[in-house]
């Protein structure tokens, strides 16, 4: 089946800095998504990616639907407190394809 | 805009007792819904998708009888957790989308505690 693997798995980072992180896939996705998940609730969408080598920014956030559309990536810029939290990266193959999460990124951001 | 609506977000009984979860969608006509399950520190694990007038597939593994799922309207689809047992304890969460090439948006989830 397909594979999603998320990383880093964990990052602790100072207020202001910029975060990076990433996913990469088995199999060729058409859709990328970007959600944010604070506990006890539902994730949040926060960018949806269509089109390979699509770049979308919402904010200080910013997505890339990788060329070879087995990957994407997820930047913050100048993080922020609030900013803490569980960032899955997910994909479908095709439009009408489950969603594939990546196991997530847990944020903590120091002020 | 796409708001989904869970409810109850927490629920704590004993076991053997039947749970019923509502998951709605607020301004928009959901054709298909999904139920989650989520472990502690844990990604999102796809128990069912729900079709608006047609029954729920299932993924592998997930008890059907168990997980009873009904879509009877284009906002409204509920999860019953028959005959709870302390192993169904979890967070169950539910999304929707309005059509094929739109993302899921979720609901705010459903704690199940079950004593």
């Amino acid at each position: 089946g397909q594979q999603l693997n998320q990383s880093p798995q964990s990052m602790f980072i100072q207020e202001g800095e910029d975060v990076s992180m990433n996913c990469t896939s088995s199999s060729i996705f058409n859709t990328w998504l970007w959600y944010k998940q604070d506990p006890g609730e539902g994730p949040v969408l926060l960018i949806a990616l269509y089109k390979a080598g699509e770049l979308t920014s919402n904010g200080r956030l910013t997505a890339q639907f990788g060329i070879t559309r087995k990957d994407s990536f997820l930047n913050i810029s100048a993080s922020i407190p609030s900013d803490v939290g569980i960032y899955f990266c997910a994909g479908k193959e095709t439009s009408g394809s489950r969603l594939t999460f990546g196991e997530g990124t847990q944020l903590t951001v120091n002020p | 805009g796409a708001v989904v609506s869970q409810h109850p977000s927490r629920v704590i009984c004993k076991s053997g007792t039947s749970v019923k979860i509502e998951c709605r969608s607020l301004d928009f006509q959901a054709t298909t819904m999904f139920w989650y399950r989520q472990f502690p520190k844990k990604s999102l694990m796809l128990m069912a998708t729900s079709n608006e007038g047609s029954k729920a597939t299932y993924e592998q593994g997930v008890e059907k009888d168990k997980f009873l799922i009904n879509h009877a309207s284009l906002t409204l689809s509920t999860l019953t957790v028959t005959s709870a047992h302390p192993e169904d304890s979890s967070f169950y969460i539910c999304s929707a989308r309005d059509h094929q090439g739109q993302p899921q948006h979720f609901g705010d989830g459903t704690r199940l505690s079950i004593l």
